[in-house]
């Protein structure tokens, strides 16, 4: 257990559906990331919160949309993906520069098929 | 443009001996330098890590080697154990303007373990 909970663990979802995914860190850190991780492929930062605010968007098509409502909650809006977008999805969070450790913690990930 | 390249792909190493993973990466702004060990279904957990102002770091059977000049890091795992068989990535990072860190990750190690 890192201290990073996502849901759901796993998503079969059709190219017409939306979803969500959530994530939710218990650390007490400000900055809260999505990346994604394809077979064969390194793992893609997408999108970085710092205090709710994004700070990083990595070019990620706009059928991905996040959500930060506070630094604990992060959320990644799904709608109209295409079979390429299936990968596991991770969220990881990190203290800020200047205040501790700069370590990321991923929680376990959400495995997603688009179908 | 991959900026931190890994090596090799796969390893296997008989029980008791050493395990070397390579990385190099280009990006000079780089400032932080994390291993990550990743079991199937699991997120990717923190394993050492390095600031560029120290050459080695040593944790149990786990030790960074690091060559500024070169650009280059590696991971030494001493006594392998069938229990250390799993994915290992390098990483850099560096500090986003506005907040968080921005991890670029190698491809990743597919270390087993053989008895």
């Amino acid at each position: 257990e890192t201290g990073v909970t996502q849901t759901p663990r796993h998503l079969v979802m059709g190219m017409t559906n939306k979803k969500s995914l959530k994530c939710e860190q218990h650390l007490g850190h400000n900055a809260m990331y999505w990346y994604k991780q394809s077979a064969k492929k390194p793992l893609e930062l997408m999108f970085v919160y710092n205090f709710k605010e994004q700070t990083e968007n990595n070019s990620v098509p706009s059928r991905f949309s996040p959500e930060c409502p506070n630094s604990s909650h992060l959320f990644l809006h799904l709608h109209t993906l295409q079979p390429e977008d299936s990968a596991l999805y991770l969220c990881a969070s990190s203290q800020r520069p200047g205040q501790g450790p700069t370590e990321a913690f991923f929680g376990q990930g959400t495995r997603l098929t688009v179908v | 443009q991959q900026q931190v390249k890994q090596s090799p792909q796969s390893l296997i190493v008989q029980k008791g001996g050493i395990s070397i993973i390579n990385c190099a990466y280009e990006n000079t702004a780089f400032d932080y330098f994390p291993w990550y060990q990743q079991f199937p279904g699991k997120g990717p957990a923190l394993l050492i890590a390095i600031r560029p102002d120290v050459s080695e770091k040593k944790e149990g059977r786990f030790t960074i080697s690091f060559n500024k000049s070169a650009k280059q890091f590696s991971l030494h795992i001493m006594d392998s154990q069938p229990g250390d068989s799993a994915t290992y990535f390098c990483a850099a990072s560096a500090i986003l303007t506005g907040g968080g860190n921005k991890l670029t990750f190698g491809t990743g190690t597919q270390l087993k373990v053989e008895l």
